[in-house]
């Protein structure tokens, strides 16, 4: 069935490093994409999307593009802060017809000074 | 911007009580979600909705009652909570009347944390 692998955390790096957050997924057709952030002691908050393949989505430094040809939705930021630190998650496998995804735990991440 | 509301924000029942925790959103969504999350386990999905008089059961559903008697409004409800239910849990709705459902991102509130001693 479709479903969708995101890296395990947690990752912590240095204030201005360069972020990767892996995230691959199966699927026969070409689902929307999500990734989604939580930030201490809130609820989870849409980061970005994207709808289609070769669809770029971004949001506060955030970005991700939807690769048909590795079937991957990697999450990127070039120079993380503090304040980045959360919980990341691209929820697994495509929305069904109802809405639903599914969820992970997410992958931590630690950003230091 | 209310989005989704939910009440309350924290308590501690005994083993035994039973209670209810709203979820209210003012996005005319069709859809809702409630999920729990424990730690390590991500969230996990305990009943959804998909209109108004409609509920149906997710992953979790054992010792969760729910109602959506009006479209805005989501209802979870423990008749009799247990410690396995310490959790925190969010509420969730999607998809308004236009595009494709599974386009649409779901928007969360800010959590219950509920503790049973």
């Amino acid at each position: 069935g479709d479903s969708v692998t995101q890296m395990e955390g947690p990752v912590t790096l240095s204030e201005e490093a360069f972020l990767t957050i892996n995230c691959t997924y199966t699927a026969t057709g070409y689902p929307s994409l999500f990734w989604y952030v939580q930030y201490p002691g809130e609820g989870l908050q849409l980061l970005l999307k994207a709808t289609k393949a070769d669809d770029k989505g971004s949001n506060k430094g955030f970005e991700a593009t939807y690769r048909k040809e590795t079937t991957s939705f990697h999450l990127e930021k070039g120079s993380v802060q503090v304040s980045d630190s959360a919980v990341y998650f691209c929820p697994s496998g495509p929305a069904d017809s109802w809405g639903k995804l599914q969820f992970g735990a997410g992958t931590q991440v630690v950003v230091t000074p | 911007n209310a989005g989704v509301t939910q009440t309350p924000k924290f308590r501690v029942l005994k083993t035994g009580q039973s209670m209810t925790l709203l979820c209210a959103q003012d996005m005319n969504h069709e859809y809702m979600y409630w999920y729990r999350q424990d730690p390590g386990m991500g969230l996990r999905l305990i009943h959804y909705s998909v209109g108004e008089g409609t509920t149906a059961k997710g992953e979790v559903p054992d010792g969760y009652n729910v109602s959506r008697l009006k479209k805005q409004n989501f209802l979870l409800g423990l008749e009799s909570a247990a410690p396995s239910q310490t959790s925190v849990y969010f509420c969730a709705s999607s998809y308004s009347r236009t595009g494709v459902p599974s386009n649409q991102p779901q928007h969360f509130g800010d959590g219950t944390r509920l503790s049973i001693l």
